[in-house]
């Protein structure tokens, strides 16, 4: 996988919006889709791993979303609170399962 | 339960010493194993990966190296360090099955000066 890109780079909403973001993927070779909550210096956080079409999960107030025909994922904030402030990383697992590449994220800043 | 250590958590070392790095992994057996680098301002780079002991790729060229001695022993190198090699260095396992998570180290901060 050659080609990880997430939209937007960065976001600054007010606490209580609600926001989403985008993960696009190479379609071929798909294998799984992971997102991840990372503060930086600090060991990323596992949100969701994906692996089938279709796919929503959801956890408190996150969820998240998969199109593996197409290529893209979204990711859901529901009610944003300061707590949310990260940068948020899609890492798409290509098939045969060993090679996890990241995007470069989306920063959320959530202010008061 | 699983866990991984990684070690130093800070590095400064001056331009041209060497580099070592350790990770290891426990709780598991046959894990997938990455180094993954954050440098200034920018996302987790994938460095180098391996399936199985002495199995190594490396998707980034640069003056690092790694290494897989034991099945749960992921070791990042350098003979020869660039001030470019700073940044935030994790090292991160995740299992052969496919609905499962990475887990990461705690990261190494290094400084090269």
């Amino acid at each position: 996988i050659l080609n990880v890109e997430q939209s937007p780079q960065s976001l600054h909403v007010q606490e209580g919006d609600s926001t989403n973001f985008t993960c696009s993927f190479p379609s071929s070779n798909f294998y799984a889709l992971h997102w991840y909550r990372w503060e930086t210096a600090k060991s990323p956080e596992a949100l969701f791993v994906m692996t089938l079409n279709g796919d929503e999960k959801k956890k408190g107030r996150i969820s998240a979303t998969l199109n593996t025909k197409e290529g893209y994922s979204y990711l859901y904030i529901k009610g944003s609170q300061p707590e949310d402030s990260a940068t948020y990383l899609c890492a798409p697992r290509d098939h045969g399962g060993n090679k996890l590449t990241f995007g470069t994220g989306t920063q959320l800043k959530v202010e008061l | 339960s699983q866990t991984i250590h990684q070690w130093p958590a800070t590095l400064v070392q001056p331009v041209g010493s060497p580099l070592s790095l350790e990770c290891t992994v426990e709780g598991t057996s046959n894990p997938n194993l990455y180094w993954y680098r954050q440098a200034a301002g920018r996302g987790l780079q994938l460095l180098f990966y391996s399936v199985g002991i002495g199995q190594i790729s490396s998707e980034v060229p640069q003056n690092l190296s790694a290494s897989r001695p034991q099945d749960r022993q992921f070791i990042l190198s350098s003979k020869k360090l660039l001030l470019s090699d700073s940044g935030f260095y994790l090292c991160a396992w995740i299992s052969r099955i496919r609905g499962t998570e990475a887990f990461f180290g705690q990261g190494t901060r290094l400084t090269v000066v």
